[in-house]
């Protein structure tokens, strides 16, 4: 079946410190969306990524949707304490026209004191 | 509109009771998913709807499971007999149909504590 790696699992930063995370699928991809979820709350939806090679930022963040559509990143500059959260990509894969989204396994960004 | 909706956001029970948990999407939506979440994990796929019809439905769904979207609005979630296994975080998301493009927009979920 179809996968997504996404890493790193977790990743301990400084305040101010720029963060990088990523995925990467086993299959092309036409779209990828990039979510944040606080405890106890459901996913936000940060950025949208509809076209291969598109770069689009929110703010901090900033997304890429890889040119081979197999993969995708999401950058957080100057990193804050209410950055703090489990990030997830899914992504929606051409070989399935039910729309349905493929998830990653959430990165958890926990920020020093 | 503000937004996905869902009641109850904590629902706490005794294994063997039924519970329901209702939706509602984002009004112009016409998808409309139910997902299961587990600490530590992403969310799981459980069913959906394209207005009121029942496209799909995860092998997760037992038949304990039932969805419903009546009108094609809001949709509810019954779980019978419930499990201690069916603790989780209940989530839904809705989107629009638009150019095959699939933008889902989460509710802020229901916890169930099945005791």
């Amino acid at each position: 079946g179809q996968q997504l790696n996404q890493s790193p699992q977790s990743m301990f930063i400084q305040e101010g410190e720029d963060v990088s995370m990523n995925c990467t699928s086993s299959s092309i991809f036409n779209t990828w969306l990039w979510y944040k979820q606080d405890p106890g709350e459901g996913p936000v939806l940060l950025i949208a990524l509809y076209k291969a090679g598109e770069l689009t930022s929110n703010g901090r963040l900033t997304a890429q949707f890889g040119i081979t559509r197999k993969d995708s990143f999401l950058n957080i500059s100057a990193s804050i304490p209410s950055d703090v959260g489990i990030y997830f990509c899914a992504g929606q894969s051409l070989m399935d026209s039910n729309y349905q989204l493929i998830w990653g396994a959430g990165t958890k960004l926990i920020i020093k004191p | 509109d503000t937004g996905v909706s869902q009641n109850p956001r904590h629902k706490i029970t005794k294994r063997g009771q039924n519970v329901t948990f209702r939706c509602d999407p984002i009004s112009e939506h016409n998808r409309l998913y139910w997902y299961r979440q587990t600490l530590g994990q992403g969310p799981e796929f459980l069913t959906y709807f394209q207005n009121e019809a029942q496209l799909e439905k995860s092998r997760l769904l037992s038949d304990r499971f039932s969805a419903e979207r009546p009108k094609g609005s809001f949709s509810t979630l019954e779980i019978q007999r419930t499990e201690q296994g069916d603790s989780a975080m209940y989530l839904c998301a809705s989107s629009a149909d638009r150019f095959q493009i699939e933008t889902q927009y989460f509710g802020p979920g229901t916890r169930l504590l099945v005791l």
